[in-house]
């Protein structure tokens, strides 16, 4: 089974800060997603990243999946309360789109107005 | 669009005793998913069903861990006897094509 670490494991920033939030593997996945997950409800996909390299944006979220697919990252610029949540990293070990996924243990992410 | 719906949403039981967990995925989705969610962890993937077949129960403790999806629509995830250790979310996801849709979770608590 391949594994997904995920730093920093916790991250508590002011409102309006820049974060980095990493997901790193010493495997190949064909695609990585990224979740938000809030307390009592289940992950919601954020974006998938498919080609080595490729760099997502989602308004104030950027994503970047490494050039040799086995990192991904996600860079949120002015961080809003809103953006609260445990994201997770997610990973497809071949294509196609129906495998269950890898998750790392993901980053709880706190914001301080 | 309704989403995938899991009852109950919380369930405390002692060790030993036996829980189910039911799945209504969205409708048309072909595949579903049971994934267990430890405190601090991320979802581990524990069977993935394609229409009523099983396309991958690797991670699933069979021991004590079943899951069916007769009618290729709804499933039910049993554990029985319930251990300690057992105590997580059970999240269901259903998908059509790449992307998987998570429902709300079963919290699960076994003292």
């Amino acid at each position: 089974t391949q594994l997904l670490e995920q730093s920093p494991q916790f991250l508590s920033i002011q409102e309006g800060e820049n974060l980095t939030v990493y997901c790193n593997s010493s495997s190949v996945f064909s695609s990585l997603q990224w979740y938000r997950q809030e307390p009592g409800e289940g992950p919601v996909l954020l974006v998938t990243v498919v080609t080595g390299g490729e760099v997502k944006k989602l308004k104030r979220l950027t994503f970047q999946f490494g050039d040799a697919r086995k990192d991904s990252s996600l860079h949120i610029t002015a961080a809003q309360p809103g953006d609260t949540g445990l994201y997770l990293c997610a990973g497809e070990e071949s294509g196609g789109g129906a495998d269950g996924l890898t998750f790392g243990k993901g980053t709880h992410l706190i914001i301080q107005p | 669009e309704a989403g995938v719906a899991q009852s109950p949403r919380y369930k405390i039981i002692e060790k030993r005793q036996s829980v189910a967990f039911w799945c209504n995925p969205i409708s048309g989705h072909a595949t579903l998913y049971w994934y267990q969610q430890i405190l601090g962890q991320g979802p581990k993937l524990l069977i993935q069903f394609q229409n009523n077949g099983v396309v991958d129960d690797s991670q699933l403790p069979k021991d004590r861990f079943s899951a069916e999806r007769l009618k290729g629509v709804d499933s039910t995830l049993k554990i029985q006897p319930a251990k300690l250790e057992d105590s997580a979310v059970y999240l269901c996801a259903s998908s059509l094509a790449e992307k998987q849709y998570f429902g709300p979770g079963t919290r699960l608590t076994v003292t």
